[in-house]
C-alpha cells in the first residue's frame, strides 16, 4: 500500500454535470499529480500541483481543474462531463515537485459518464 | 512528437522463467525512467527507477536497463512468479524542471503455472 488514498471509488454521472474526486497524499508529501488512464491505455497526465499551486498542465482542458489544500490533499473537479471523460483517475503523491521523482499512486476513482 | 511505446503489447511465460519487456522512448532529452506494475482494479504500482546517469540498476528480482543510444528501456524480472501478472508501464521524465512523467501503452505480462 502506497498511503495514496482517493474518493469515491467509483461514481456514475450523466454528461453536462459535474464532478469532484479527492485524494490524500502520503504522509510528509508535498507534491500531486492527476492523471487520466481510459481503458486499455497508460495513464495520461492532467495537472500536478505543489504547496497549493499548480506546477504544470498537460493537454486538457480548462473544464479541468484542481485544488491542493494546506495539508497536501487535493481536488480534481470537472465541469461539462463528456462521455470521453469515463476513465479511471489517479492521484500520485511525489516528496518534490517535478516528474523526476518517485510517484505514488493511489487506487484511483472510477468515473462512467453516460 | 514525444512518447513512450512498448514493442509487446503481451507476454506470455512460464512460472520460474526470466521476463524482459521492453519499452522503446523518443525523447532524447528524458532523464528519469520508471517501471510501474498495474494489476486489475488498481493503481500503479512503483517498482523501479533508473536515472540517465547510469545505464543498470537492480532491485529485488527485478533489473533495469537503459541504453541512451537507441532510446531503449528494459525491465527484466528473474524467476516470475504467477503474482507478477499484471500490466507494466515504462514512463519517462523529459528532463530538466518538467513536471509530468509520460506514460507507454503498457505489457501485458501473464504467467502460468
Amino acid at each position: 500500500e502506497t498511503g495514496v488514498t482517493q474518493s469515491p471509488t467509483h461514481l456514475i454521472k450523466t454528461r453536462g454535470q459535474q464532478v469532484t474526486l479527492r485524494c490524500s497524499s502520503q504522509s510528509g508529501h508535498n507534491t500531486v499529480s492527476w492523471y487520466q488512464q481510459a481503458l486499455g491505455q497508460g495513464p495520461q497526465f492532467i495537472f500536478q500541483y505543489y504547496r497549493e499551486e499548480e506546477n504544470g498542465r498537460g493537454n486538457f482542458p480548462p473544464r479541468f481543474s484542481g485544488l491542493q489544500f494546506p495539508n497536501y490533499s487535493s481536488e480534481l473537479n470537472v465541469n461539462a462531463l463528456e462521455l470521453d471523460d469515463s476513465a479511471l483517475y489517479l492521484c500520485a503523491s511525489s516528496l518534490a515537485k517535478g516528474g523526476a521523482y518517485e510517484q505514488y499512486f493511489g487506487p484511483g476513482t472510477r468515473l462512467t459518464v453516460t | 512528437g514525444e512518447s513512450v511505446g512498448l514493442h509487446l503489447p503481451t507476454l506470455s511465460v512460464q512460472e520460474g522463467d526470466n521476463s524482459i519487456i521492453n519499452c522503446a522512448y523518443s525523447n532524447s532529452a528524458s532523464d528519469y525512467f520508471i517501471w510501474y506494475k498495474q494489476e486489475s482494479g488498481k493503481g500503479p504500482q512503483f517498482i523501479i527507477d533508473i536515472r540517465s546517469n547510469m545505464d543498470k540498476r537492480q532491485g529485488q528480482r527485478v533489473t533495469v536497463l537503459l541504453n541512451k543510444t537507441v532510446k531503449h528501456l528494459s525491465l527484466q524480472i528473474a524467476a516470475t512468479q504467477p503474482g507478477d501478472s499484471a500490466v507494466y508501464f515504462c514512463a519517462e521524465n523529459s528532463g530538466g524542471s518538467n513536471y509530468k512523467l509520460t506514460f507507454g501503452k503498457g505489457t501485458l505480462l501473464t504467467v502460468n503455472p
